[in-house]
């Protein structure tokens, strides 16, 4: 089966600091993968998505994930944090046979001013 | 250019009172999806459907039943509600274009308290 696994449920950075949400994923094949975000008492809303086209993949408000095949990753980044970007945000994978998505269990962004 | 969106926004029931939750899309997508979100839990899917009249169990489907007569419509009914199924609840919709890369456009949820 395949599934994600997001280090960390709780991140806080200073405000203009390196974002750093890591999720690592466990597949057999090759998996496509996704980054939400949630704001307070809101849906999710995609961030940025990996379907094999290119291992970098750019995403909305700064956001971009590399997926690395060796070790398993898709970590999301963005080199300056604002306070706007506090919230909750899920990895989660595609798998195969299935349209529905799997996530993991969230990490929880705070930026500190 | 309502999209996706969940009715009630805010339910409390009592143990074993039915409940349902709506949910309706604008834009014909033929996926739709029900998640429920729990701490430590992320999103949870309860059941799918990939068109009107068909539908499908995810991986936790005990207890909730669903239904989807019209493309643009997917309620949820808790048949008896417990104390376990406290929770938010999001329904989702997807197209049917790209297979498993398809983007997920989630509803705003309904947070649900059963006492």
């Amino acid at each position: 089966a395949q599934s994600v696994t997001q280090l960390g449920s709780h991140v806080s950075v200073s405000e203009g600091a390196l974002v750093l949400l890591r999720c690592n994923y466990s597949s057999s094949v090759p998996p496509y993968l996704f980054w939400y975000v949630q704001y307070p008492n809101q849906g999710l809303q995609l961030l940025l998505k990996y379907t094999s086209a290119a291992t970098l993949v750019k995403g909305i408000n700064g956001f971009e994930a590399e997926f690395k095949k060796s070790e398993t990753s898709f970590h999301l980044t963005k080199p300056s944090a604002h306070m706007s970007d506090a919230a909750e945000y899920f990895c989660a994978v595609s798998p195969t046979g299935r349209r529905a998505l799997t996530f993991g269990s969230g990490t929880r962004l705070q930026v500190q001013p | 250019d309502a999209g996706i969106t969940q009715s009630p926004r805010y339910k409390i029931t009592e143990t074993g009172r039915q409940v349902t939750l709506m949910c309706h899309q604008t834009w014909s997508h033929s996926y739709m999806f029900w998640y429920r979100q729990d701490l430590g839990h992320g999103l949870r899917l309860i059941y799918y459907s990939a068109a009107a009249d068909i539908t499908d169990k995810g991986e936790v489907p005990d207890g909730y039943v669903v239904s989807r007569s019209k493309t643009e419509n997917f309620p949820l009914t808790l048949e008896s509600a417990t104390r376990s199924q406290t929770s938010v609840y999001f329904c989702a919709s997807s197209e049917s274009t790209s297979g498993r890369t398809d983007t997920q456009y989630f509803g705003p949820g309904t947070r649900l308290t059963v006492l």
